[in-house]
């Protein structure tokens, strides 16, 4: 088992670029979940998506969008980058959303907006 | 509204000593506690975690930790620390909403 995956692992974009973030498990999870990590505020959560077909705003959703392709497959989009969505970004996913429920993170991806 | 507070941002520590990292937290309901560490340069990956039932909790790689309500705390502890545990931690927390909650990190850096 893979686990999560995430692609790209490293990436640098000019402001006003687009680019989709991909992750995929192979845990037959319901639940996955974008995070983004800035050093000294630990993780906070982008989007998440509970079940397939459904999607709820995290903390930090503001210049992001998501899509649930599928039950294995939750992408994130960035419409327009700006230097404040430098980050690293995590993907995770969990076998339920239920409050309780053990996260898998995958590698991440180093983003860098310039 | 819920938060975790990681009081020590840099932990400093040699070898073979003990180690505990604090985790305070505040939540209107109760709540389900948890510790991830993360390597460099990798994902988080869960140490242990806190459900119910006895409030001393023992995790991977030596580590557990203890509930304490009154305190609203949730410190790490692990009696002799190796090299390989440097790294960052976070304490983590789940309430009523179905998201998890991180603190802000503490980074062990683990001395020879």
């Amino acid at each position: 088992n893979a686990g999560v995956t995430q692609t790209p692992k490293f990436q640098v974009l000019k402001t006003g670029q687009s680019m989709t973030l991909q992750c995929a498990q192979d845990m037959n999870h319901n639940s996955m979940y974008w995070y983004r990590q800035d050093p000294g505020m630990g993780l906070r959560l982008i989007y998440y998506s509970a079940s397939e077909g459904t999607t709820d705003k995290g903390e930090v959703p503001n210049g992001y969008n998501v899509s649930r392709l599928n039950k294995r497959e939750f992408s994130l989009r960035l419409e327009s980058a700006a230097p404040s969505q430098t980050s690293v970004y995590f993907c995770a996913s969990s076998e339920s959303a239920g409050i309780a429920g053990e996260q898998f993170f995958g590698p991440g991806t180093r983003l860098t907006v310039l | 509204a819920q938060s975790v507070t990681q009081l020590d941002s840099q932990v400093p520590v040699f070898e073979e000593a003990p180690v505990e990292l604090r985790c305070n937290y505040s939540s209107s309901v109760s709540v389900y506690l948890f510790w991830y560490v993360q390597y460099p340069n990798q994902g988080l990956q869960l140490l242990l975690k806190y459900l119910s039932g006895s409030t001393l909790v023992k995790g991977i790689n030596g580590f557990e930790a203890e509930f304490n309500k009154s305190q609203t705390s949730f410190h790490l502890r692990k009696p002799s620390v190796h090299i390989s545990d440097t790294a960052e931690y976070f304490c983590a927390l789940s309430g009523s909403a179905r998201q998890l909650t991180f603190g802000s990190g503490t980074q062990l850096t683990v001395l020879p």
